[in-house]
């Protein structure tokens, strides 16, 4: 069974604030690939990133990065000097090999940025 | 470009009533579709998905069903809608790809109250 679990429920920062969001998964696929959604108040999901289980290499784009270790099975994402705009609850997901589109989400963490 | 649409954005049904919630998308042919729900405080749950016209594979059982009468058309439907099925809506589609790792893009959601 593959298994996603955001721990941070929710994280209040202050805009120009580092935060990273963090991402703990599950499955006894040997290849997979994971992604972060993001989901601002309009409730539709955006794509952010998509990563396969071979490529460990750290990614960035803009103000966002993100951070795969498959030793400690984690996927987190930092976004560096938050905005406003970044208030939105941000999903991880998980797909196996075989899973073709069936993601296992987590339970996703809500991020609000002040002013 | 391709692009999803889902109606009704917004529903408020008694209990025991039925539902249709649709999902089309333009500009790909052979998509695969998804629905997804999302319980109030919780992730994405699978409930359906669709490699072709007529083939639905059910995740969870549950009092709903899906239909496909064309290739780009979703139709999530109740006969009897029960208090349990208030949520998220959320229908997705992919690349007709068995490569792995397909970026589901979603619709804008049906937020579905029963009562």
């Amino acid at each position: 069974a593959q298994k996603v679990t955001q721990a941070q429920t929710e994280i209040s920062v202050v805009e120009k604030e580092d935060v990273t969001l963090d991402c703990v998964y599950e499955t006894r696929d040997t290849t997979y690939y994971l992604f972060w959604y993001k989901q601002p108040p309009s409730g539709e999901l955006v794509f952010l990133i998509r990563r396969n289980s071979f490529d460990e290499q750290n990614e960035i784009s803009g103000r966002y990065s993100w951070n795969f270790q498959k030793s400690t099975s984690s996927f987190n994402f930092t976004i560096t000097a938050s905005q406003v705009v970044d208030s939105a609850v941000y999903f991880c997901a998980l797909e196996g090999g075989t899973s073709y589109g069936k993601l296992t989400f987590g339970q996703g963490t809500i991020l609000t940025v002040h002013p | 470009s391709q692009t999803i649409h889902q109606w009704p954005a917004t529903l408020v049904q008694p209990v025991g009533s039925p539902l249709s919630l649709e999902c089309t998308v333009e500009g790909t042919s052979n998509p695969n579709l998804y629905w997804y729900r999302q319980a109030a405080g919780r992730g994405l749950q699978l409930l359906f998905y669709s490699v072709g016209i007529g083939q639905i594979s059910s995740e969870v059982p549950q009092n709903l069903s899906a239909s496909r009468p064309q290739d780009r058309q979703f139709i999530l439907s109740s006969k009897k809608l029960l208090l349990s099925d208030s949520g998220f809506y959320l229908c997705a589609w992919s690349r007709d790809s068995y490569s792995g790792a397909n970026v589901l893009t979603f619709g804008a959601g049906s937020r579905l109250t029963v009562l």
